[in-house]
């Protein structure tokens, strides 16, 4: 089916290590956007790419890093795991632009569950 | 930078009560605003938007929200919750500013529905 496909799902690190959430779209969306979700924070926006080639900082950067090399592809990596990164990350995309439209509805994947421990 | 308040943190509802969820957001000029529902153990899921035109906007499942611009407010609404309607509700912005759009989320409000 058509949608947003996280991995893992499930993932335990020990801090300093380092691992890559991956994340991919077969819906040709311009807009790819990764999120945390914290127990009463809601979502803040990790980092987000507007296309191929083209990423930009969120709300809270700080400890990942991210790539766009295909329209398809946004991983999301943690180079040195640290507690306060346990979380649930999602990752999401829309089509376009900005307007009244449906392209600025996002389709959500399924989250990734990560512990540092 | 625009910003979302959801006021109610937790609501307990028992089922055929009636439900509203505040959401406020501070951003004075032209917005997209949506109501994304997250089932326990599944991602979010769009439960209605409003873009432009009639402020009361209905959504899946009975769900309805109104946006009243004067008071910056989105609230949700639904005459009668079902069990099934446990879930956490997130109020989400899009400034249309003509750059890359990005959503801003209120913290949620996990809804309990009792029998």
């Amino acid at each position: 089916n058509a949608g947003v496909t996280q991995t893992p799902k499930f993932r335990i690190l020990k801090i300093g290590q380092s691992m890559t959430l991956q994340c991919a779209q077969d819906m040709n969306h311009n807009y790819m956007y990764w999120y945390r979700q914290d127990p009463g924070m809601g979502l803040k926006l990790i980092y987000y790419s507007v296309g191929a080639g083209i990423t930009d900082k969120g709300e809270v950067p700080n400890g990942y890093n991210v790539s766009r090399s295909t329209t398809e592809d946004f991983p999301l990596r943690l180079e040195l795991a640290a507690p306060s990164q346990t979380s649930v990350y999602f990752c999401a995309s829309r089509p376009g632009t900005g307007g009244n439209s449906g392209a600025n509805v996002l389709t959500f994947g399924a989250g990734s569950r990560l512990t540092v421990l | 930078a625009q910003s979302v308040s959801q006021h109610n943190h937790h609501v307990i509802l028992s089922e055929a009560a009636s439900l509203e969820l505040g959401c406020n957001y501070s951003y004075g000029g032209t917005v997209n605003l949506f109501w994304y529902v997250q089932y326990p153990g599944q991602h979010l899921q769009l439960l209605l938007k409003y873009f432009s035109g009639d402020p009361l906007v209905k959504g899946i499942k009975g769900f309805e929200a109104e946006f009243i611009k004067s008071k910056f407010s989105f609230n949700l609404r639904k005459p009668s919750v079902q069990w099934s309607d446990t879930a956490e509700y997130f109020c989400a912005v899009n400034a249309d500013t003509g750059t890359a759009s990005k959503l801003t989320f209120g913290t949620g409000t996990r809804l309990q529905v009792t029998l």
